[in-house]
């Protein structure tokens, strides 16, 4: 059971938005800190796509975005594109549990 | 363009001691505000950070592998290190290093490409 709680899955046709939310507690997000965004591509490893909150990499497409709000976070991805097909993940940092805490991860089907 | 590459056994002992090291290069460990840490991913499963260390050797662990976990760096060789102490099935996993940047709190922006550790007798 992950602090962060991601859902499993999400899928949508090229072309579409898809959005990916991360939701925690009073203990991590809800107490200010900011929320990371990786893509992991099969058997590769995890490339950071979103940072604080909100802010991109200069590699990575405008169609990625993140947003923070309360105790939650969102990765919303548009235009949807096959090589979008990955696991997603949020990282942020727990008081509770002194450290940094991923959600357990979202795998992106594009249909 | 910074570079890190993870290097070690791929296999070790039940009980015995996981070492690994992370060599950085196109940037150095020493006098930068940047951390540099640990983190893996058991077969199939999610990500999982380990812990982290500065250049002064300054270091913070997961609570839950504090015990059996040390994280230590070599300035000279532009390098840190992971040990683990008695292994288990449960440590089987892709270890990543990475360097990490601070907004409100410590994450990875660079990673190392991952070893594969199996721990098999």
């Amino acid at each position: 059971q992950s602090v962060l709680t991601q859902p499993p899955s999400v899928s949508g046709a090229p072309g579409q938005r898809v959005t990916i939310s991360c939701t925690g507690s009073n203990s991590n997000i809800g107490a200010g800190y900011d929320v990371h965004w990786y893509q992991q591509l099969p058997g590769t490893a995890p490339k950071l796509l979103i940072y604080g909150n909100s802010n991109r990499p200069a590699r990575v497409p405008d169609r990625f975005s993140g947003s923070k709000s309360g105790t939650s976070a969102s990765l919303a991805i548009t235009g949807l594109q096959a090589e979008d097909e990955a696991d997603y993940y949020c990282l942020s940092h727990d008081n509770s549990l002194s450290g940094s805490v991923f959600g357990g991860g979202t795998k992106l089907t594009v249909l | 363009q910074l570079h890190l590459q993870e290097s070690g056994p791929g296999l070790v002992r039940p009980s015995e001691t996981l070492s690994l090291t992370c060599t950085v290069s196109g940037g150095s460990i020493s006098g930068s505000s940047f951390y540099w840490g640990w983190f893996r991913q058991p077969p199939g499963k999610g990500l999982e950070w380990i812990g982290r260390i500065y250049y002064s050797g300054n270091s913070f662990y997961s609570p839950s592998l504090k015990s059996r976990v040390a994280i230590s760096v070599d300035t000279a060789k532009n390098q840190f290190s992971l040990k683990v102490t008695a292994v288990t099935a449960t440590d089987t996993a892709v270890y990543y290093c990475a360097r990490l940047e601070y907004s409100t709190n410590w994450f990875p922006d660079f990673w190392g490409q991952g070893t594969r550790v199996t721990v098999s007798s």
